[in-house]
């Protein structure tokens, strides 16, 4: 099984709100990513868990936190974004440094 | 010049044509090279990994050429469910979770 899940499908909020996209996988996998893309754009890296510790963060504004809790899940959580953050985030997981497999993503919309 | 490039396209071709995108990689230590398949609004999905001996997989072949630093997808007999951007992946370093995307190469399959 190479599933990735993603909860929300979708999201819509407020500037002042705080809400928490979730990540999970159940492959084993060490490495698990964040990336947000725009339309017509490729996904653009945003953050790395390794062995659930964060070793890359791609100087991501601080109205986005991110947090792996276990082996398993991953959530990024959002406060005081700005409508140009609407965007489709994307989780994904990896073994090592081979194949990554994405969730579905989040489609978010700030107001 | 960019770490990764590709042709964006779009690629209009006929219901059976073949078809072949290029990828071209800057950095020659590259160690992982991926074809990533995209529909619109969705996440993207692992279409093939892509081995030093060139692998097939039913209509679809990959190829890697180190010395040109370049990767190849060729599409036999394409269907219109082929319609899609394909997205070239490379993973530069060994041991390193920042995989490089390409922008994607759009693909259009005319009935």
């Amino acid at each position: 099984d190479t599933e990735v899940t993603q909860t929300p499908k979708h999201l819509v909020m407020g500037m002042t709100n705080k809400k928490s996209l979730k990540c999970e996988q159940h492959m084993g996998h060490r490495a698990m990513y964040w990336y947000k893309q725009k339309a017509k754009k490729p996904p653009e890296l945003m953050f790395v868990y390794s062995y659930e510790k964060l070793s890359i963060n791609e100087s991501v504004p601080s109205r986005f936190s991110p947090e792996c809790p276990n082996s398993s899940l991953l959530n990024l959580h959002l406060h005081a974004l700005q409508p140009e953050d609407s965007a489709l985030y994307l989780c994904a997981s990896s073994g090592g440094t081979d194949t990554q497999y994405f969730g579905p993503g989040t489609r978010l919309t700030v107001l | 010049r960019k770490e990764v490039e590709q042709d964006p396209g779009p690629f209009n071709v006929p219901e059976g044509a073949t078809v072949a995108f290029n990828c071209t990689y800057s950095n020659s230590a590259s160690q992982s090279f991926f074809w990533y398949r995209q529909d619109c609004r969705k996440e993207p999905k692992l279409l093939m990994s892509v081995y030093s001996s060139g692998n097939e997989d039913g209509r679809f072949t990959a190829q890697l050429n180190r010395a040109s630093q370049y990767i190849s997808l060729l599409i036999r007999d394409s269907k219109l469910s082929d319609s899609a951007t394909y997205l070239c992946v490379v993973n530069p370093t060994s041991g390193t979770y920042k995989y490089i995307f390409g922008t994607g190469t759009r693909l259009k399959v005319l009935a």
